[in-house]
């Protein structure tokens, strides 16, 4: 078992629809990582937060640490949208990030 | 955006022969990583370094090594090629430790024939 499962691995979303996306980690972490990967392959990093929620534009990442739980969610839904996008949990002593699989977002005109 | 490159940024070799991937960075960052992504897992973690001269392994480390002589460049070299190292690696800068957002490069593509 993946010690960070993201779910689900593929959906398809129509314009302006409201997304969200899953990640459960089953170590203790000191942050955890929210990062893009646009078709081109580039990965870039959205939000890293290690309590409560943040915000970025349509972007909103929550994180429940009692239930080790982090969620992405994308408001209005927009094709440019469409990415993978991966949760990646760091541990409390160490600089290294776990990845998990990616979520495969297709947003649809 | 970071000042990250990676070269090259595709390559095909042969089983068998070495192969340097190079990253270099303009940031001054202290820390550097060096990932693999394939399908079906996440991006895995190959070799990291925390300062001129120090590197650690991380969880896919047979098979490569790295050497970092000066803060901009990080360098991982596959001694011996092998089919099941064709992937995507890339290369990643943190400026400090604890909960630091890591800034990837573009990606280097490399198949092993």
């Amino acid at each position: 078992k993946n010690e960070v499962e993201q779910s689900p691995q593929n959906l398809t979303a129509q314009e302006g629809e409201f997304i969200t996306i899953n990640c459960s980690y089953s170590v203790g972490i000191s942050a955890l990582h929210w990062l893009q990967q646009h078709p081109g392959g580039g990965i870039v990093s959205l939000f890293m937060l290690s309590s409560g929620k943040k915000k970025h534009g349509r972007l909103i990442a929550t994180i429940n640490i009692q239930e080790k739980h982090s969620s992405l969610h994308i408001t209005a839904s927009h094709p440019r949208d469409s990415a993978v996008y991966i949760c990646a949990a760091k541990g409390g002593a160490t600089n290294k990030l776990i990845f998990g699989t990616g979520t495969l977002l297709a947003v649809q005109p | 955006d970071a000042g990250i490159t990676q070269s090259p940024r595709h390559k095909v070799t042969e089983t068998g022969t070495p192969v340097t991937l190079r990253c270099h960075q303009t940031e001054n960052h202290r820390y550097m990583y060096w990932y693999r992504q394939d399908p079906g897992h996440g991006l895995r973690l190959i070799h990291y370094s925390y300062g001129v001269k120090d590197t650690d392994k991380g969880e896919v480390s047979d098979g490569y090594s790295v050497s970092r002589s000066k803060t901009e460049d990080f360098l991982l070299t596959l001694e011996s090629a092998t089919s099941s190292q064709t992937s995507v690696y890339f290369c990643a800068i943190s400026a400090n430790r604890g909960g630091e957002t890591q800034y990837f490069g573009p990606g280097t593509r490399l198949l092993v024939l």
